[in-house]
């Protein structure tokens, strides 16, 4: 069965603080794996899929990198902004192209 | 449109009481799925169709749930004979390829009294 653990499940940092969130996936095969934004009372707002081990993304702070195992995302320099939950998501190969969801990490940054 | 559309966005219901929760998706978006988030948690998969062909419908608590999408756009999630525990946010996403990123809707609240 696919697995996604994120970690941690909660995070304070201060503005400017930098720091990563962390998704390990247990598949039998990586397809993709997708990384949200998701603020309260909205849907998840999609960020940057990642394919292949050694691939990374970048979006103004934030980046997104992916080994075998695991993928994180960066956060430089935060801004009270950035102060969401961040999902992460896996797509196996092998037939199936439903997403697995995480349950998040929480972050709060304070100015 | 420009996103997937939800609605209602909030629904309230008595208990035992059918009801049914829209998803347009993006125009052209070929895969459609459906999840139930509850608070603090990511996404729970439901199910999910290509076109109008259902894919899997594994994700469904029991069968008090069902879903369609007869013209490949629009879908529909019903849950028939709604219970207490059926409370909770239900979402609806669509991609534009089985293998590419899901853009999510803003969600349906369901809460049942």
């Amino acid at each position: 069965e696919d697995q996604v653990t994120q970690s941690p499940e909660a995070l304070r940092l201060q503005e400017g603080e930098s720091s990563s969130l962390n998704c390990s996936y247990t598949v039998s095969g990586l397809r993709g794996l997708f990384w949200y934004r998701q603020d309260p009372g909205k849907g998840p707002e999609f960020l940057f899929t990642l394919y292949s081990a050694g691939e990374e993304k970048e979006k103004e702070r934030l980046k997104a990198t992916l080994t075998k195992k695991e993928s994180f995302l960066h956060i430089t320099a935060p801004k009270p902004e950035d102060s969401a939950t961040y999902l992460c998501a896996v797509q196996a190969e092998g037939g199936s192209y439903i997403p697995t969801f995480g349950r998040g990490t929480s972050l709060i940054v304070h100015p | 449109g420009a996103g997937v559309s939800q609605s209602p966005r909030y629904k309230v219901t008595k208990r035992g009481q059918d009801v049914a929760l829209r998803c347009d998706p993006i125009s052209g978006h070929v895969s459609l799925y459906w999840y139930r988030q509850a608070l603090g948690q990511g996404p729970e998969f439901l199910t999910y169709f290509n076109y109008e062909a259902q894919q899997d419908k594994s994700g469904l608590p029991n069968d008090r749930f069902s879903a369609e999408r007869p013209e490949g756009s629009i879908s529909t999630l019903t849950i028939q004979r709604t219970e207490q525990r059926d409370s909770a946010m239900y979402r609806c996403a669509s991609s534009s390829e089985p293998n590419t990123e899901a853009f999510f809707g803003q969600g349906t609240r369901l809460t049942v009294v």
